[in-house]
């Protein structure tokens, strides 16, 4: 049982490059989230989703768009890279009720430098 | 909007002194609260969490809504306690969280 799996585990960019992160899970979670980590901000979402073909807005979604084809997977894409977009990306999945013990599980993150 | 602060980036204790991680939060509404960990190169974890009411690693925390806080607490550190602690608060389970900046524990021998 994987868990959240994201890749790649690193990658580094030049300005204006694209690029997508993939986010793959395999514990049928209806919610998946986009989060980056920076120092001193701890994590920031920057999109999510609340099911399969449904997405939504973060609290920093700018530059950043996403994908939920199909519900395992949940895809974020960097147009055109920025500086300011070097960060550590995590993806999070969880089921929308409150039985689960753990609500979200977390992937092991990547990092993403801009240069 | 709600939001959790972390008032310290760093703390840093000796093994077997106490340590307490300070979070408060502002949300106009009847939050979830979680304490989050990050060890060295490993994904982030859910410690623990409000309703649980549970002692996870020998940490606990008490929501107490009248300072509107969700203190960690230890009695005893470990080294192998030192990490990134994060604060987060839900509206509801398996709803978006909001973070706090986290706060690094350092504990030395």
């Amino acid at each position: 049982n994987a868990g959240v799996t994201q890749t790649p585990k690193f990658r580094v960019l030049k300005t204006g490059q694209s690029m997508t992160l993939l986010c793959a899970q395999d514990m049928n979670h209806e919610y998946m989230y986009w989060y980056r980590q920076d120092p001193g901000m701890g994590l920031r979402l920057i999109h999510y989703s609340v099911g399969e073909g449904t997405t939504a807005k973060g609290e920093v979604p700018d530059g950043y768009n996403v994908s939920r084809l199909k519900k395992q997977n949940f895809l974020l894409g960097l147009e055109s890279a920025a500086p300011s977009q070097t960060s550590v990306y995590f993806c999070a999945s969880s089921r929308p009720d409150r039985v689960d013990n753990q609500p979200q599980h977390f992937g092991d993150g990547t990092r993403l430098s801009i240069l | 909007a709600q939001r959790v602060t972390q008032p310290e980036k760093l703390l840093s204790v000796f093994k077997g002194a106490p340590v307490e991680l300070k979070c408060n939060y502002s949300y106009s509404g009847s939050p979830e609260l979680f304490w989050y960990v990050q060890y060295s190169r490993q994904r982030l974890q859910l410690l623990l969490r409000h309703i649980s009411r549970e002692s996870i690693k020998g940490f606990t925390a008490d929501l107490n809504k009248g300072e509107t806080s969700f203190h960690l607490k230890k009695p005893f550190a470990q080294e192998e306690d030192s990490a990134m602690y994060y604060c987060a608060l839900s509206e509801a389970a398996g709803n978006k969280l909001t973070f706090g900046g986290g706060t690094r524990v350092l504990v030395k021998p």
